[in-house]
């Protein structure tokens, strides 16, 4: 079946720090990769995605490349702010479908000044 | 554009009583998704409609649940003799198989239920 892996949380970083968190896929054929952040007493936002392989999703200064040959769709950011403190959730969805997200267990990410 | 709303925001419940939720999409989405998140978990799919027709739904959805869009516009997802397991986060995304795209969901601020 469809799962993704996050590495686990949760992440500390000073504010401007550089951010790194990991997600793998495990899928058939070609998903489509999401990054959904879940800040505190807020619901899901979609953050970024990637339909494709070598695509890669942009917004709000995080990125994330659709890397097929290791199955991964790690998330990125040069230079992170204080702001960005929220669970980050890495999800998929089942190439030819329309339904269900498939989600990570998510990573928190706390930064401080 | 309002987003999608789901009511009521929090619910408590004692054991065995019924429960229901109410979920509102944006108005020209004609899918609708339930997920259940539990603590320091990320959401699981329970259902999924396409206008008013449930196409697939989760074996996370036992006999005690069951969800309706009757007119492929607001949904309803009903617990029936509510279990301590069932307390979680009950979230509804919606997306357009139109307008946007591909597949991305839009989702509510989740419905929290507790059960006593």
């Amino acid at each position: 079946g469809n799962s993704v892996t996050q590495m686990e949380g949760p992440v500390t970083l000073s504010e401007e720090a550089f951010l790194t968190i990991n997600c793998t896929y495990t899928a058939t054929g070609y998903p489509s990769l999401f990054w959904y952040v879940q800040y505190p007493g807020e619901g899901l936002q979609l953050l970024l995605k990637a339909t494709k392989a070598d695509d890669k999703g942009s917004n709000k200064g995080f990125e994330a490349t659709y890397r097929k040959e290791t199955t991964s769709f790690h998330l990125e950011k040069g230079s992170v702010q204080v702001s960005d403190s929220a669970v980050y959730f890495c999800a998929l969805i089942k190439p030819g479908t329309a339904s269900k997200l498939t989600f990570g267990t998510g990573t928190r990410l706390q930064v401080t000044l | 554009d309002t987003g999608v709303s789901q009511d009521p925001r929090h619910k408590i419940t004692k054991r065995g009583q019924n429960v229901t939720f109410r979920c509102d999409p944006i108005s020209e989405h004609n899918r609708l998704y339930w997920y259940r998140q539990t603590l320091g978990q990320g959401p699981e799919f329970l259902t999924y409609f396409q206008n008013e027709a449930q196409l697939e739904k989760s074996r996370l959805l036992s006999d005690r649940f069951s969800a309706e869009r009757p007119k492929g516009s607001f949904s309803t997802l009903e617990i029936q003799r509510t279990e301590q397991g069932d307390s979680a986060m009950y979230l509804c995304a919606s997306s357009s198989s139109v307008n946007y795209g591909p597949y991305e969901q839009y989702f509510g601020p989740g419905t929290r239920l507790t059960v006593t």
